[in-house]
């Protein structure tokens, strides 16, 4: 079975950074898109960003555009997301969800459990 | 949101259910749509994938379908376990992103 593990949440002051790691496993983690959605509390689902299979092409959410950065490590089996500016508005759970297939456009068949971000000073 | 979804839906045990979800040309017009279910303090799962296909092990009871800008997720034969928050999402070829529905929490009553 498919496993995503996040780590890298806290509680951190407006306008600092942080960065999100997802560990991937038992899949061939270099074929599939992969994502970062989240979700405020008591809220819905918004998505953030998305990373082809081999990195080449990255797509954002206009709410995060130029804040933050999607990247991966295909020799690591990780992908990440690093988060600089953050605002009271970033505060989330986070999580990390695979693509179905190669390209940005994938759906996300399979979801991480998040890891929680706060933004408070 | 971007696509549209009712903010809840009730019904009882045994009873058949619909969640609907509005888009409009950009995303559901031109592209498939999913749906997922979140069970309290528990990750999304993926339901239905392009627009009307069951995920493996998904009940048949659950069922999906879209039409023009709308789709909609049916549940019939109602259990107090499908009590949960339902999404849908596309792609949207305007945004070059993923759109999500504000969500439906069904509650089984």
């Amino acid at each position: 079975q498919v496993q995503l593990v996040e780590s890298g949440g806290g509680v951190v002051q407006p306008g600092r950074s942080l960065r999100l790691s997802c560990a991937a496993s038992r899949f061939i983690f270099s074929t599939n898109a992969m994502n970062w959605v989240r979700q405020a509390p008591g809220e819905g689902l918004e998505w953030v960003a998305v990373i082809s299979k081999d990195g080449s092409n990255t797509y954002y959410a206009d709410s995060v555009k130029g804040r933050f950065t999607i990247s991966r490590d295909n020799s690591k089996n990780t992908l990440y997301l690093q988060m600089n500016g953050l605002r009271a508005e970033d505060t989330a759970m986070y999580y990390c969800a695979r693509g179905a297939h190669g390209n940005s456009a994938a759906y996300f068949d399979y979801w991480g459990q998040g890891t929680l971000v706060t933004v408070s000073s | 949101s971007v696509l549209t979804q009712s903010p809840s839906a009730s019904a009882t045990p045994g009873q058949r259910v619909t969640i609907s979800c509005s888009g409009s040309s950009s995303n559901i017009g031109t592209n498939y749509v999913f749906w997922y279910q979140q069970l309290p303090g528990a990750a999304p799962k993926l339901l239905i994938y392009n627009s009307d296909r069951r995920r493996s092990g998904v009940p048949d009871r659950f069922s999906g379908s879209k039409s023009g800008t709308s789709a909609s997720l049916a549940i019939s034969g109602l259990r107090s376990e499908d009590g949960a928050d339902y999404y849908c999402a596309a792609w949207d070829d305007s945004l070059s992103g993923w759109v999500f529905g504000g969500g439906t929490k069904l509650t089984v009553l």
